[in-house]
């Protein structure tokens, strides 16, 4: 079965970074993009970019784009979201998910359990 | 970037009725509209893709329509789990955007 577990939380200092991680197994890990999505506390969620695991390519949000950096390791399927330049704004939980294509481009079919990342 | 605006922001309800969310783009999206769930503490599961195909094991009181900026998401009989927080997600282009969500709970 289709598993993303994702690294432990975090507690950052204003302007520190902070690295994610995202293993995955139950599939072929090039052969889907995975995305990254974030959720401050009590709010919606925001989409900030995505991996092409297969080539390295990556597409980020403009919000986030010079301080957002995308990466995989692909000898042990996982991808990375880094975020630097951290401040109270970036508290948050990240998710990663995985993309099914559909008809109609993708949707975020599996998603990773989240991880806390807490800025002060 | 395309704006995604759900309504309402939240609605109370009981067992057994029947409920529709709202979502409407800025601009006509045709069918690349997603619906989630997401209950709290957990991360959200898809239910409906391309606006109105259910997902693999999401039950069939679950259904989606729409097309263009305006679509819909329906319970056609609310059940005990279906309290929750849902999302609308258009993937017609980047950045891919969410509504902000409709909170259900028990009435």
């Amino acid at each position: 079965q289709v598993q993303l577990v994702q690294s432990g939380a975090e507690m950052k200092k204003p302007g520190a970074s902070v690295k994610v991680s995202c293993k995955a197994s139950g599939y072929t890990f090039t052969g889907y993009p995975i995305h990254w999505v974030r959720q401050a506390p009590g709010q919606g969620l925001e989409w900030m970019g995505w991996i092409n695991p297969h080539s390295g390519a990556i597409n980020s949000a403009q919000k986030f784009q010079g301080r957002v950096t995308m990466t995989r390791d692909t000898s042990i399927n996982t991808a990375y979201m880094e975020l630097s330049s951290l401040t109270s704004d970036d508290t948050a939980i990240y998710y990663c998910a995985r993309e099914t294509l559909t008809a109609f481009h993708e949707v975020f079919q599996f998603w990773g359990q989240g991880t806390m990342v807490s800025v002060s | 970037d395309i704006q995604m605006t759900q309504s309402p922001s939240s609605l109370s309800a009981s067992v057994g009725d029947r409920i529709t969310i709202t979502c409407r783009a800025s601009r006509n999206i045709v069918r690349y509209l997603n619906w989630y769930q997401q209950k709290p503490g957990k991360a959200p599961e898809v239910l409906i893709f391309d606006a109105n195909s259910l997902q693999s094991g999401v039950p069939s009181r679950f259904s989606g329509s729409g097309s263009g900026t305006d679509f819909t998401l329906t319970i056609s009989s609310l059940q005990p789990e279906d309290f929750a927080t849902y999302f609308c997600q258009q993937s017609y282009n980047t950045p891919r955007t969410f509504g902000q969500g409709t909170k259900v709970d028990i009435k």
